[in-house]
This record gives C-alpha cells, structure tokens and sequence, in this order.
C-alpha cells in the first residue's frame, strides 16, 4: 500500500520554541493532506487541510497563527507549531491519499517542557 | 460535538471467537465508512470500509455492517486472534471530500 512518512517521530522542546513536522507521500502525490491530532484516549480529531500551492484550511478553534501549513510540492506538507505551550503536547498524525482510503503517517509526539 | 460515537472503549474477546465493535453516528450527510486500527504510537492502519450504498462489506476475516436507518456500523472479526489486539478506530466522511470524522475508538484484547 501507499506510504506516508512523518518526521521526526518524537521531539521534545522547550515552551516558547517553535518545531517543524514533515509529512511526505512516498510514492504518489497528494494534492491534499490532513493533519489530525490526538490526545491521549481521545479520537483523532482533525486540524486541517493541507493544500499543495494554496492556504491550508483549518477547522474551527485551530488557530492558523498558531499552526502552520505549508504544501510546497505534492508530496511534502510542513506542520509547524509556533511558540510552543505544554498544552500543544501531543500526537499529531497527518493522512493522504483519496476518499477510499486514507494513509496515515506514523505520527510525531510532541512533548513541550 | 462528536459526530461519530464509538461508546464502548474496551472490549476483550478470547482468541477464536467473534469481536464485534460498534459505531453510530449522528451525521445524515455522511456517505462513505471506514475502520482503522491502530497500536500505540503509530499511525492509523486502514482496514475495511463501506459506502452508503452497500448494507455489508467484507474482507477476509473483517466485515462491515452498515445499518442507515439506525445510523449504525459494526465491525466483526471471526476468528479472532491475539494479533488483532489493537484499538480500533471507525471514521466516516460526506460528499466528496476526504477529511474523516473519527469516533473514540475501542480498544479491543484477544486473549488465548
């Protein structure tokens, strides 16, 4: 099947930093990525849409600011949390692919000190 | 407001029996279902989906039962096995686009 990559894995930061995650198809190309987060023993819950060459559209209560998109090529979206809190501590997962069947990457946990 | 409602979170089912996990829904637009599994710290693993217009899909020892009226799916796994521990998510989405609503999730333990 499809493969999704996500770096890196795990990071850990201090508050008030700002961390990058990539989300990568590896063999094929995806006009649109998500982005989902989740809390320990929650559903994953989706932040937005990554939209190679346009703005991302995020759900309500993301904040754009706060989170941001960027899907330069069709198979690489960035993620990047700015200022970072401990409250954003957690595992965010980004997908692709069409509506049949979404690929999930393997997800980033984020831990912030 | 969750849209997709998984509301028991555990299960635990002894290695060669059925496991049958349940889902509901809330959302009348949605049209197209999906199971995924997922192990801790992983990303989500798709296993089996179902559009609206079909009531049973099956793959193997995974089938899905969609019940529009009720706004109800479920997932069995005959026989189970101890491999297929894992939490098990159900996802659906709506008219053409691809974002998932998930539910909760329900952990499931196949004991030998």
């Amino acid at each position: 099947g499809a493969v999704v990559s996500q770096h890196p894995s795990r990071v850990i930061c201090k508050s008030g930093t700002s961390v990058k995650i990539e989300c990568r198809s590896l063999d094929f190309q995806a006009t649109t990525m998500f982005w989902y987060r989740q809390f320990p023993k929650q559903s994953l819950m989706l932040m937005a849409t990554s939209n190679e060459g346009s703005k991302a559209t995020y759900e309500q209560g993301v904040e754009k600011d706060k989170f941001l998109i960027n899907h330069a090529s069709l198979t690489l979206s960035t993620l990047t949390v700015t200022s970072a809190h401990p409250e954003d501590s957690s595992f965010y997962i980004c997908s692709a692919g069409g509506r049949k069947t979404q690929y999930f990457g393997p997800g980033t946990r984020l831990l912030v000190l | 407001d969750q849209q997709v409602k998984q509301n028991s979170p555990s299960l635990s089912v002894q290695e060669g029996r059925i496991s049958i996990l349940n889902c509901d829904y809330t959302n009348s637009m949605f049209d197209y279902f999906l199971w995924y599994k997922k192990y801790p710290a992983e990303g989500p693993t798709f296993l089996i989906s179902i559009s609206s217009i079909k009531d049973k899909n099956e793959d193997g020892r995974f089938t899905v039962f969609l019940n529009k009226s009720a706004k109800h799916l479920s997932l069995h796994i005959v026989p189970s096995q101890p491999g297929d521990s894992a939490v098990y998510f159900c996802a659906a989405s709506e008219g053409s686009g691809y974002a998932l609503n998930f539910g909760k999730g329900t952990s499931l333990l196949v004991t030998p």
